[in-house]
């Protein structure tokens, strides 16, 4: 299953199936990416990050996906499982700014068995 | 688990009482921050301490003071709230500032104390 952006909010995949969570980032000088994902009732907890030098970075079951030129960022969670249902947000980091990590709307994932 | 321990996990409080959020970490983090997080939202940063100082106010009301008495403590001190400042409050740490050249490191955030103000 795959989400287009921050206009579907929600998306649903069957139990085993690979699911794609994107991102639209805002600022072009931003260095360094990280998705969370925040279970009910819990903080976000950190997924895996990227920094803007890498295109893409695997972890346990997920990879991470950097398309500077269209500013965007995926996630792929291979072989979904249900406790992989969350809500999953992507932040950036502006470059050179004082600022803090900016955090995406959020792509609420469930898993159907 | 988190290893940054946010107490309490609940909190109920008329709009004239006093109370504190308290998040702890063990982790070396030098730098500690609030957010607040409304249902359904991502979250919002109010405060940042970097080395225990207050570096980053979001412009966040008087009614919430935070305090940082040591490296592995951070407090929210909260006095009369309004019914609007009901929410999920977490705390998070990185190792070093946010804004540092090398500190392309990820926040951690602990499990959030909910706040709901009668």
């Amino acid at each position: 299953g795959e989400n287009v952006g921050l206009h579907l909010p929600t998306l649903s995949v069957q139990e085993g199936d690979n699911s794609i969570i994107n991102c639209a980032y805002s600022n072009s000088a931003s260095d360094y990416f990280i998705w969370y994902k925040q279970e009910s009732g819990k903080g976000p907890q950190f997924i895996i990050d990227i920094r803007s030098n890498m295109d893409k970075r695997q972890g346990q079951r997920v990879t991470v996906l950097l398309n500077k030129t269209v500013k965007h960022l995926s996630l792929q969670i291979a072989a979904t499982q249900p406790g992989d249902s969350a809500v999953y947000f992507c932040a950036e980091k502006w470059s050179g700014s004082a600022r803090q990590l900016t955090f995406g709307s959020g792509t609420q994932l469930t898993v159907l068995p | 688990d988190t290893e940054v321990t946010q107490t309490p996990k609940h909190l109920v409080m008329g709009m004239t009482n006093k109370k504190s959020l308290k998040c702890e970490q063990h982790m070396g983090h030098r730098a500690m921050y609030w957010y607040k997080q409304k249902a359904k939202k991502p979250p919002e940063l109010m405060f940042v301490y970097s080395y225990e100082k207050l570096s980053i106010n979001e412009s966040v009301p008087s009614r919430f003071s935070p305090e940082c008495p040591n490296s592995s403590l951070l407090n929210l001190h909260l006095h009369a709230l309004q019914p609007e400042d009901s929410a999920l409050y977490l705390c998070a740490s990185s190792e070093v500032p946010w804004w540092g050249r090398e500190a392309n490191q990820p926040q951690h955030f602990g499990d959030g104390t909910r706040l709901s103000i009668l």
